[in-house]
């Protein structure tokens, strides 16, 4: 069964801090995928990684970063947190493309 | 990328009966569908492949209508316990790997 692991479930910031979410998948996929969920909006696509330093733009990439030194961990950093960045924050992976994504816990994040 | 689309419901059943979804995509190229359920607060989970032919896991059946675009899940004998968010998914083929959500269907079972 595919492990995906994220750091935290629950995490509480101060605007302006800068924030680290963590992931980590214990399967050896090459995908892996940062989301945001919000009501009424669908998850959205913040950043994916295909491989080991390689980083994609999604779909609301703006105030966040992400980095993958290692095959099994791919971190979302929000660079000055700010409070429309409070929301239910998705790690995924995927190996090949024809595959479903496996989803970690979440992390429900709010900025004060 | 293309849209993936659903109707949001709420769709309101009572226990023992059967509910069918639908879901569009605008992309001819699609290659891979899913379903996936995800309980309030929670991760989305897999629910089920869908293959061409169609395909049946117990009270769950999916279907895809590659001519129409559209994939169906339909549910049978309702439990309480499948009153959830139900979320389709679709991959598309070439370039970099992307699936696209819709933004999920909401099933209310009652008693």
């Amino acid at each position: 069964d595919v492990k995906v692991t994220q750091s935290s479930r629950y995490l509480v910031k101060r605007t302006g801090e800068k924030v680290f979410l963590e992931c980590v998948q214990d399967m050896d996929h090459e995908n892996m995928f940062w989301y945001r969920q919000d009501p009424g909006l669908g998850l959205r696509l913040i950043y994916f990684s295909y491989d080991v330093k390689m980083k994609e733009k999604g779909d609301i990439p703006e105030g966040y970063s992400v980095s993958r030194e290692k095959k099994e961990r791919f971190s979302l950093i929000l660079e000055s947190a700010s409070t429309n960045q409070t929301s239910m924050y998705l790690c995924a992976t995927t190996g090949s493309g024809d595959q479903p994504q496996h989803f970690g816990d979440g992390t429900r994040l709010s900025i004060l | 990328r293309k849209e993936v689309e659903q109707d949001p419901g709420p769709f309101n059943v009572p226990e023992g009966a059967t509910v069918a979804f639908n879901c569009t995509y605008s992309n001819s190229a699609s290659q891979s569908f899913f379903w996936y359920r995800q309980d309030c607060r929670k991760e989305p989970k897999l629910l089920m492949s869908v293959y061409s032919s169609g395909n049946e896991d117990g009270r769950f059946t999916a279907q895809l209508n590659r001519a129409s675009q559209y994939i169906s899940l339909l549910i049978r004998d309702s439990k309480l316990s499948d009153s959830a968010t139900y979320l389709c998914v679709v991959n598309s083929a070439g370039g970099s790997y992307i699936p696209t959500f819709g933004r999920g269907t909401s099933l209310i079972v009652h008693p």
